[in-house]
């Protein structure tokens, strides 16, 4: 059975400062990667899709790395600001399309 | 693009009535969608898969008959929870994926449903 590890389970960090999300999963067979971001009481909103074949995805300030063999990814968000406060959750899929999520890391950014 | 819908956003029942959930595609056609519960503090649960058309597969210990789901277009998938209890209480969210997409699942905003 796959498992995602996200660490840390929480930071905070002050704006400004940059993030660094991990993600770890045990069976390195995947098809993809997802990074999402919740907000409270919300759903989910898609940051980051890196396919299997791929090393990283950049949009805006995210960077997401993926290291298959390694079995880690990486978000980077640069000079974070207040409004990136959120759960930040690394999903991976096998080709049954299914994900299987970690738990999250709550990120809190003081002004 | 790639916009999901749910209704309600909310649902207050009581106990033992059943609640009907939707889960659109806006502006895309899907195949499969998938449906999560999420208790608070916790990470998504996949609950079943929804293949339009065909009978939903559902994950190990998700009894099928308490959780009706039906996937009759290409755009709509529903999700019934029958003869409701306190423990059903959850953040239901579903997922679908596009036609023409890499598997990249593009979720809803999640309805609450709270069962007195």
């Amino acid at each position: 059975k796959q498992e995602v590890t996200q660490i840390p389970a929480a930071l905070s960090v002050p704006e400004g400062e940059n993030l660094v999300l991990n993600c770890s999963f045990t069976d390195s067979a995947i098809y993809n990667l997802q990074w999402f971001r919740q907000d409270p009481g919300k759903g989910l909103t898609s940051l980051l899709l890196i396919q299997s074949s791929q090393r990283e995805q950049t949009s805006g300030r995210l960077n997401a790395s993926l290291d298959k063999s390694s079995g880690r990814s990486t978000l980077y968000i640069a000079a974070s600001q207040p409004g990136d406060s959120a759960t930040y959750l690394c999903a991976v899929t096998f080709n049954d399309y299914k994900l299987s999520f970690g738990a999250g890391t709550t990120v809190t950014v003081r002004a | 693009g790639a916009v999901v819908s749910q209704h309600p956003s909310w649902v207050i029942c009581k106990s033992g009535t059943s609640v009907k959930i939707e889960c659109r595609s806006l502006d895309f056609q899907a195949t499969t969608m998938f449906w999560y519960r999420q208790f608070p503090k916790q990470s998504l649960m996949l609950m079943a898969t929804s293949n339009e058309g065909s009978k939903a597969t559902y994950e190990q210990g998700v009894e099928k008959d308490k959780f009706l789901i039906n996937h009759a277009s290409l755009t709509l998938s529903t999700l019934t929870v029958t003869s409701a209890h306190p423990e059903d209480s959850s953040f239901y969210i579903c997922s679908a994926i596009p036609l023409d997409s890499y598997n990249e699942q593009f979720f809803g905003p999640g309805t609450r449903l709270t069962v007195l």
